[in-house]
């Protein structure tokens, strides 16, 4: 399940199970979304991207939903694997158009043996 | 080559020290990015540069200089850091459509710095 607090929010799934990880963010105008993975010690690596005019976006075990009405962004990944234990963020554009990218708090996700 | 490289990986630093940080990717990418990311937190942009003109300041302290020599190479000149400067230092490039934005960064490994 989640956990928030002083610590980034935890997501702990079993393997195999399939991970949905979350992520609001803050500008309606905001038309450019990428989820990004970062193991420990290492950069951020590019997972999937979407734009505003698409509501859905599948990659390889990954699929990204974007909610326009409310703001929100979903990274899915099926059959959860050990090697998908690491921080998650989702980034958007904003302003739009521009080069600065505004990142979200970040999940943790723990793989479950 | 799909590959930023960061130098060095790790770096302590005393407050009266000068050091800088490098950067260097062979993709072609016009826009190249500092960031700042504390432990437990997101990445915070810091700089662009966009075809070697910077582009974006997010108002970062002086003691904070970046410099873009070429297409390829990102500096970050240090001088009289703070201790809350401690983080990890995160260089991103992308390449630019026909507008800025909307584009995939990739990024290197990161600088660990450590100001004494």
């Amino acid at each position: 399940g989640e956990s928030v607090g002083l610590h980034l929010p935890t997501l702990s799934v079993q393997e195999g199970d399939n991970s949905i990880i979350n992520c609001a963010y803050s500008n309606s105008a905001s038309d450019y979304f990428i989820w990004y993975k970062q193991e420990s010690g290492k950069g951020p690596q590019f997972i999937i991207d979407i734009r505003s005019n698409m509501d859905k976006r599948q990659g390889q075990r990954v699929t990204v939903l974007l909610n326009k009405t409310v703001k929100h962004l979903s990274l899915q990944i099926a059959a959860t694997q050990p090697g998908d234990s690491a921080v998650y963020f989702c980034a958007e554009n904003d302003p739009p158009g521009t080069y600065k990218y505004i990142f979200g708090t970040g999940t943790r996700l723990k793989v479950l043996a | 080559d799909t590959e930023v490289t960061q130098t060095p990986k790790h770096l302590v630093m005393g407050m009266t020290n000068k050091k800088s940080l490098k950067c260097e990717q062979h993709m072609g990418h016009r826009a190249m990015y500092w960031y700042k990311q504390k432990a437990k937190k997101p990445p915070e942009l810091m700089f662009v540069y966009s075809y070697e003109k910077l582009s974006i300041n997010e108002s970062v302290p002086s003691r904070f200089s970046p410099e873009c020599p070429n297409s390829s190479l990102l500096n970050l000149h240090l001088h009289a850091l703070q201790p809350e400067d401690s983080a990890l230092y995160l260089c991103a490039s992308s390449q630019p459509g026909r507008a800025p934005g909307g584009d995939e960064q990739f990024f290197g490994p990161g600088t660990r710095l450590t100001v004494l």
